[in-house]
């Protein structure tokens, strides 16, 4: 079984509508992060976790919140979803202590039409 | 601000080619330096690192050497296999920046059998 997994990997919605995406590990790691990723642009960090009530705004965090349930749980929601918003979404793990080597899902393609 | 230039794709390779991807980075402080991997459909995973000037990472026929003098990670293989064709990140983290990890823009690598 994968170690992090993400929910859903491929959604099409509609500008406006509100999305959730998830992520879950096994890991056992307590930071956890969210990115996107755009053609040419690299990864860009959205949000990240240390632990369940330690939350920090990323590079491009406008536009995006989250919530962490668990120490195994981390979403990302679109509040208000809009085009330029199309793009992969990755979710990450890391071990305190060891925070460079990240481990990833498979991430989710998000398309707002 | 800390950031970090790769060579843009895509790479186009026979099998059995000698493979260099270029990185160089700008940073604050003293960083450790990282490649990660991203095969098609999956997420990143942690190709090797180098965390000290003239250390050599090393993994899967892979290799890289810190180089403080020049400011660069470059990525190398002697030999590239069709299996190797993926999207290769270069990637730095310091403390300046609250270990975070700063990402290249991603190097597309085809190999051709």
């Amino acid at each position: 079984d994968a170690d992090v997994t993400q929910t859903p990997r491929n959604r099409i919605t509609k500008t406006g509508k509100r999305i959730m995406l998830e992520c879950s590990q096994t890991k056992g790691h307590d930071r956890m992060y969210w990115y996107r990723q755009d053609p040419g642009l690299g990864l860009r960090l959205i949000y990240y976790s240390f632990d369940v009530k330690d939350i920090n705004k990323g590079e491009i965090s406008d536009g995006y919140s989250v919530s962490r349930q668990a120490q195994a749980k981390f979403s990302l929601s679109l509040e208000s979803a809009i085009p330029n918003q199309t793009a992969l979404y990755f979710c990450a793990t890391a071990r305190r202590g060891n925070t460079d080597t990240q481990y990833f899902g498979p991430g989710t393609r998000l398309t707002v039409l | 601000g800390d950031s970090v230039t790769q060579m843009e794709g895509p790479v186009t390779l026979s099998e059995e080619a000698f493979l260099t991807i270029n990185c160089t980075y700008t940073a604050t402080g003293y960083p450790s330096l990282f490649w990660y991997v991203q095969y098609p459909g999956e997420g990143l995973q942690l190709l090797l690192k180098a965390t000290k000037a003239d250390d050599k990472g090393s993994n899967k026929g892979f290799e890289a050497t810190y180089r403080k003098e020049t400011t660069s990670f470059h990525l190398e293989k002697g030999s590239v296999q069709v299996s190797d064709s993926a999207v290769y990140f270069c990637a730095l983290s310091e403390r300046d920046s609250n270990y975070q990890l700063i990402w290249g823009a991603g190097t597309k690598l085809i190999i051709k059998p």
